[in-house]
């Protein structure tokens, strides 16, 4: 079946750094890709819809200067949080089609 | 405003018992509707989804029952055994064509227990 892959599965940073999540379709193409943040023991929130080869959408609310997206392929989405503070501490969740990714756990100190 | 209203928030069933969980939409131009499994720091798997054109898909354990007048869709886990214990998330997407769109609208969540 389809997979989607991404990286890393855990990630400490500094306050202040930026941090690059890599989100991989391994058997298919995507040309769109799915974004969300996930807070402990609450559902998901979408952040915003990837797109190959033109510019993301992103949700209300969500700073699309803070968490840069990259669709340069039809596999690979990439979401970069940038300025890293510890309120953005959560889990960050990729999908393509109806495939979920594994999930990137964020802790920023 | 919640497009997809999920319950119960928790449920504890005894193994070999049913579990039921229940959600409920309200944009009528959703035509997918796909039901996740999620394990503590993984991501949603999903478990199985359905179409409003049938009223029922059923897949070993797991049934989901759709009643499209009254715009609500359930899952059923028969036989509910202590591995299921995860949190099961309902969703629904609109446009919905050969797998092209699935910019998904997710309920809040079940946590569901199956004690030994």
């Amino acid at each position: 079946g389809a997979v989607v892959s991404q990286h890393p599965s855990r990630v400490i940073c500094k306050s202040g750094t930026s941090v690059k999540i890599e989100c991989r379709s391994l058997d298919f193409q995507a040309t769109t890709m799915f974004w969300y943040r996930q807070f402990p023991k609450q559902s998901l929130m979408l952040m915003a819809t990837s797109n190959e080869g033109s510019k993301a959408t992103y949700e209300q609310g969500v700073e699309k200067d803070k968490f840069l997206i990259n669709h340069a392929s039809l596999t690979l989405s990439t979401l970069t949080v940038t300025s890293a503070h510890p309120e953005d501490s959560s889990f960050y969740i990729c999908s393509a089609t109806s495939v979920f990714g594994s999930g990137t756990r964020l802790t920023v100190v | 405003q919640q497009q997809v209203k999920q319950s119960p928030q928790s449920l504890i069933v005894q193994k070999g018992g049913i579990s039921i969980i229940n959600c409920a939409y309200e944009n009528t131009a959703f035509d997918y509707f796909p039901w996740y499994q999620q394990f503590p720091g993984k991501g949603p798997a999903l478990l199985i989804a359905i179409r409003p054109d049938v009223s029922e898909k059923k897949e070993g354990r797991f049934t989901i029952s759709f009643n499209k007048s009254a715009k609500q869709f359930s899952l059923h886990i028969m036989d509910s055994q202590p591995g299921d214990s995860a949190t099961y998330f309902c969703a629904a997407t609109r446009g919905y064509s050969g797998g092209s769109n699935y910019k998904l609208t997710f309920g809040k969540g079940t946590l569901l227990t199956v004690n030994p």
